[in-house]
């Protein structure tokens, strides 16, 4: 099946720096992919939807100026926090999208979890 | 707007014990329904899916059945293994509005042998 990877899986940062978290579709190429945000023993909360050469939409409630999102090709996108304050240490998922029609399928990578100290 | 509500966890089975989590969910036109499993430190996987209303979906002895006149999409099994143990999620697809995945809270399993 299709593979998502994320990069780092695990990072430590102090308040006020900024992280970059990378996803990557290894075999396949995707034109959208999704960004989740899961807090502890809570469910994913889609974050924003970045699209291949277009500016990322950004879901009601989450700062595009904040949370950067950068599709520069079909098998990346990355998603920078900035300015990190300890209440952006979440769970950070991935997702890339498969297939354009209506039955698309949705392929999950394996998270990033960040730290702001 | 779309939301999907699962039963609390974790839930916690002897081996060979009948698995049932609830899944309920609020949706705008027909949505697709999916349940995901996440096993420790890996990504969520497709476990089975469901596209209209009355289908069944299985997968590795898994079944749920989309019922669309009680808004549910259970999971069950009837004999869980110590492999079993995860979180899973169950998930909606609208096709109107927003078109990425909603999800549920998750429910962690644990299955002692």
């Amino acid at each position: 099946g299709a593979v998502v990877s994320q990069h780092p899986s695990w990072v430590i940062c102090k308040s006020g720096t900024s992280v970059k978290i990378e996803c990557r579709s290894l075999d396949f190429q995707a034109t959208t992919m999704f960004w989740y945000r899961q807090f502890p023993k809570q469910s994913l909360m889609l974050m924003a939807t970045s699209n291949e050469g277009s500016k990322a939409t950004y879901e009601q409630g989450v700062e595009k100026d904040k949370f950067l999102i950068n599709h520069a090709s079909l098998t990346l996108s990355t998603l920078t926090v900035t300015s990190a304050h300890p209440e952006d240490s979440s769970f950070y998922i991935c997702s890339a999208r498969v297939g354009l029609a209506e039955g698309y399928e949705q392929y999950f990578g394996p998270g990033t979890r960040l730290t702001v100290t | 707007g779309n939301s999907v509500t699962q039963m609390e966890g974790p839930v916690t089975l002897s081996e060979e014990a009948f698995l049932t989590i609830n899944c309920t969910y609020t949706a705008t036109g027909y949505p697709s329904l999916f349940w995901y499993v996440q096993y420790p430190g890996e990504g969520l996987q497709l476990l089975l899916k469901a596209t209209k209303a009355d289908d069944k979906g299985s997968n590795k002895g898994f079944e749920a059945t989309y019922r669309k006149e009680t808004t549910s999409f259970h999971l069950e099994k009837g004999s869980v293994q110590v492999s079993d143990s995860a979180v899973y999620f169950c998930a909606l697809k609208s096709f109107t509005g927003r078109r990425a995945l909603t999800f549920g809270s998750g429910t962690r399993l644990q299955v002692q042998p």
